[in-house]
């Protein structure tokens, strides 16, 4: 069964800093990848996606996230954080053929 | 033109009523699905419907029934409301293959009091 572990249930950055959001995954077959934004009193949007191909992916907002299967990690960069950044974020696994599970979500505050 | 649309968007009711909330999609996917958050955003899949035909049901309580008319809609109903049922409630759809991803709606909060 598919799973997903995002480490750190809350991350603040200042303003102009870098946003690393950890997700690692388990999975028995190579899974499509998501990772989706939830503003507040909203549901959530997808953000960006690794299905094939290559495994540096870009997203909305200039988000982007590497897809490492050594590591069997996923994990979410913006080079430079904005306040309207400020959000719930969720890494989500689905295998070929199997339902989307979503991880616990992380919360991320931007400073000014 | 909302792809997937929620009704209501708030909903406060009594312990032991009865309730529905609405779901429709207009962009012509396969598959329609209910997720609970809770108070901890924590996201639990409760159904999912593929052309009418349920083929998630993850341990949820026989209160909640999901209904389908059609492929554009999927509604849910509970049925003797507990204080424990409080959370926001989202509808999503997708394709098949998910390799696109889900489409949210923008949420139903649910509070029984």
């Amino acid at each position: 069964a598919q799973s997903v572990t995002q480490l750190g249930s809350h991350v603040s950055v200042s303003e102009g800093a870098l946003v690393l959001l950890r997700c690692n995954y388990s999975s028995s077959v190579p899974p499509y990848l998501f990772w989706y934004v939830q503003y507040p009193n909203q549901g959530l949007q997808l953000l960006l996606k690794y299905t094939t191909g290559a495994t540096l992916v870009k997203g909305i907002n200039g988000f982007e996230a590497e897809f490492k299967k050594s590591e069997t990690s996923f994990h979410l960069t913006k080079p430079s954080a904005h306040m309207s950044d400020a959000a719930e974020y969720f890494c989500a696994v689905s295998p070929p053929g199997d339902d989307m599970r979503f991880g616990a979500g992380t919360r991320l505050t931007v400073k000014p | 033109d909302t792809a997937v649309s929620q009704t209501p968007k708030y909903l406060v009711t009594q312990m032991g009523n009865d309730k529905s909330i609405k779901c429709e999609q207009n962009l012509g996917h396969d598959t329609m699905y209910w997720y609970k958050q809770d108070s901890k955003k924590f996201l639990k899949i409760m159904f999912s419907y593929n052309n009418k035909e349920l083929i998630i049901n993850e341990t949820v309580p026989n209160r909640f029934s999901p209904k389908s008319p059609d492929k554009a809609h999927l509604n849910l109903h509970i049925n003797s409301l507990e204080l424990g049922d409080s959370a926001v409630y989202f509808c999503a759809s997708s394709q098949i293959p998910t390799a696109y991803g889900y489409t949210f709606g923008s949420g139903t909060r649910l509070t029984v009091v």
